[in-house]
Formats: structure tokens, C-alpha cells, sequence
């Protein structure tokens, strides 16, 4: 079964700390994704990376870094927190080369910022 | 450049009745077309997808969805409700051609919430 895990459900944290958010994905995928998810606005690109060490920005990277240094892994940092930050976080990946698949998600990780 | 439109942020039907969530989308080339459906609190799960070929789909859980180019719509349809479907759900559609390193992109709506009534 494939699978992208999210390293918490839930996380708080104080303005101006530094945030990590951690993926992993079991599929040996090239592509992976951060998304965040506000009420409304669906689901907007943060950062997407199609091979280890290669970044590319989305849609929102502002406030936002990103880090690949393993295929399996792909980091999402928050340099320093701000509570416009506070969201829902989506990670997903896909593989490369075959255009009709799908992107597979993690179960997301819910970000609120004091 | 390519868009996605849900029409309705909610939407609400009574147990056995058709549901109906609306997507239309725009798109310079042929377009690749999906559903998600994310359950509280849980990520987005594939519902279905259109590639090439029939433009009748069918997909988990009872719902199908049909491609239609001339309406530029991909609007996703289940006969008779059922409780557990109450969840939102996004249409989302990726381009049709490669360019280098985001083949992988894709643009999603802004999602629609369904609820279920008994």
C-alpha cells in the first residue's frame, strides 16, 4: 500500500520559532509537493520538487523553505512562525515521466502559530 | 493559463438522493482532469481521473464523472447518497503536455463540501 506520511498531526508553536514539517514518502516517487489548505482558498502550491536537491516555487513560497536532500524526503521550513502561517499543511508526491498519475497525499499536518 | 471552477462551496442533499458537484475548468491544451475527496481531518484521496479515452468515468465509492470538451466541464455525479459521503471534494486539473520540471502540477479548485442529511 502506498503511502506518504506527515511527521504530526498537530502541532503549536510561538511566533518567530523556527518550524519543521517532515514528509516521507514509501513509492520512490521523483515529484514531491507542500501544499497548505485554508477554508476557501482549496489547496495552494507552497514549494514542489521533482528531484533530490532540485526546488522549484509555487504559487505562496514566501515566509517558506524547502529541503531534499534524500528522494524520500522532503522538508518544509518555516524560518520564523507568524500566525498567518496557521494552516492546514499538505504533502504529496508523484512519480515522473508517466503524465496521467496522480499526486498521493499524507493525512496533513494542522499548524496553529500563537 | 489553466483554471479550475467549483461552482458551490457547499452543498447540501438527503440520503438516497443524486449528488451533483460541479467543475468546470479552462485549458490551452488537453486537459487531464481529477476528483479528490478529503474526510475531516484526513488528507486528499483519488476519487477518479480522466486521461484519454472514454469520457465516462467511473471511480470509488459509487460516483462517475463525464468529460465534456464542448462544456469544458468534468462535473462528478453519484445516484444516491450515502451518510459516509459527507466530506469535501476538489476537482483538479494538470496539463496535458510535459514542461521539464513541473509535469507533475496540478491546479485544484476551491473545493466543495457536501453534507448528507438523514
Amino acid at each position: 500500500d502506498v503511502k506518504v506520511t506527515q511527521s504530526s498531526r498537530y502541532l503549536v508553536k510561538r511566533t518567530g520559532e523556527k518550524v519543521f514539517l517532515e514528509c516521507v514518502q514509501d513509492m520512490d516517487h521523483e515529484n514531491m509537493f507542500w501544499y497548505r489548505q485554508d477554508p476557501g482558498l482549496g489547496l495552494r502550491l507552497i514549494y514542489f520538487s521533482y528531484d533530490v536537491k532540485m526546488k522549484e516555487k509555487g504559487d505562496i513560497p514566501e515566509g517558506y523553505s524547502v529541503s531534499r536532500e534524500k528522494k524520500e524526503r522532503f522538508s518544509l521550513i518555516l524560518e520564523s512562525a507568524s500566525t498567518n502561517q496557521t494552516s492546514m499543511y499538505l504533502c504529496a508526491s508523484s512519480p515522473a515521466g508517466d503524465i496521467y498519475n496522480e499526486q498521493f497525499f499524507g493525512p496533513g499536518t494542522r499548524l496553529t502559530v500563537l | 493559463a489553466q483554471s479550475v471552477t467549483q461552482l458551490g462551496s457547499h452543498v447540501s442533499v438527503s440520503e438516497g438522493a443524486l449528488v451533483l458537484l460541479r467543475c468546470n475548468y479552462s485549458s490551452s491544451v488537453p486537459p487531464y482532469l481529477f476528483w479528490y475527496v478529503q474526510y475531516p481531518n484526513q488528507g486528499l484521496q483519488l476519487l477518479l481521473k480522466y486521461t484519454t479515452g472514454a469520457t465516462l468515468v467511473k471511480g470509488i465509492n459509487g460516483f462517475e464523472a463525464e468529460f465534456k470538451k464542448s462544456e469544458t466541464s468534468f462535473h462528478l455525479t453519484k445516484p444516491s447518497a450515502h451518510m459516509s459521503d459527507a466530506a469535501e471534494y476538489f476537482c483538479a486539473v494538470r496539463l496535458g503536455v510535459n514542461y521539464g520540471g513541473s509535469q507533475g502540477n496540478l491546479i485544484f479548485g476551491k473545493g466543495t463540501k457536501l453534507s448528507v442529511k438523514p
